[in-house]
């Protein structure tokens, strides 16, 4: 079964920096587009940045770009996102899903990121 | 404000069924696929239609997709208690070089 596991939310304060990572199973990683999407509290998914198999097209929402940075080693079946200079509104759960350009195939259970100080 | 428009919520009885429409524009829903997702809070959220009407396999036919022009319609037919859920529409727009969702509609059965 596909699998896709988040780590590395948690509290952190603004200003700050965080690394999530999405470690993948039962799929060809390589062959797949990886996406992260986030929903704020109470609020709808927002999509912030997908990377493709090889890594080397990437594409952000306008609101991140710049402070968020999408990465995939795929020797180790993971895709990464760098946050930077984190807001409170950046306060959210991260998914990240896999699938091609335009659809989501399969997601994660999320990973909670916190920005409070 | 979403790119994609969908109503904030939907019920119906079970057994019966229940539309939730996904407005959108030709640059995103007019030009390109369109899926659908369902997610309960807490959980992966579970893509359900792609390419405005195929199912992936082990999702049922009682869900289904179609596409209008710049809009696309989710029918949920044979309604049970485990289909209570958000229900999210997506695409690419490419005015926007993004992926863009719906608003989400909360489905309740009553």
């Amino acid at each position: 079964e596909v699998q896709l596991v988040e780590s590395g939310g948690g509290l952190v304060q603004p200003g700050g920096s965080l690394r999530l990572s999405c470690a993948a199973s039962e799929f060809t990683f390589s062959y797949y587009w990886m996406h992260w999407v986030r929903q704020t509290p109470g609020k709808g998914l927002m999509w912030i940045s997908r990377i493709s198999g090889d890594g080397s097209h990437t594409n952000y929402a306008d609101s991140v770009r710049g402070r968020l940075t999408v990465s995939r080693d795929n020797a180790k079946n993971t895709v990464y996102l760098q946050m930077n200079s984190l807001g409170a509104e950046d306060t959210a759960i991260y998914y990240c899903a896999g699938g091609n350009i335009y659809r989501l195939n399969f997601w994660g259970q999320g990973t909670l990121v916190t920005v409070s100080s | 404000q979403s790119v994609l428009t969908q109503p904030p919520s939907v019920s119906a009885a079970p057994g019966q069924k229940v539309t939730i429409s996904c407005s959108g524009s030709n640059s995103n829903i007019g030009s390109n696929y369109l899926s659908w997702y369902q997610h309960l809070p807490g959980t992966a959220p579970k893509l359900l239609i792609y390419e405005y009407d195929k199912r992936p396999s082990g999702i049922p036919d009682r869900f289904s997709g179609s596409k209008s022009g710049a809009s696309a319609t989710l029918v949920i037919t044979g309604l049970q208690t485990g289909d209570e859920a958000d229900y999210y529409c997506g695409t690419w727009d490419s005015s926007l070089g993004a992926v863009v969702f719906g608003g989400g509609t909360k489905l309740t059965v009553l």
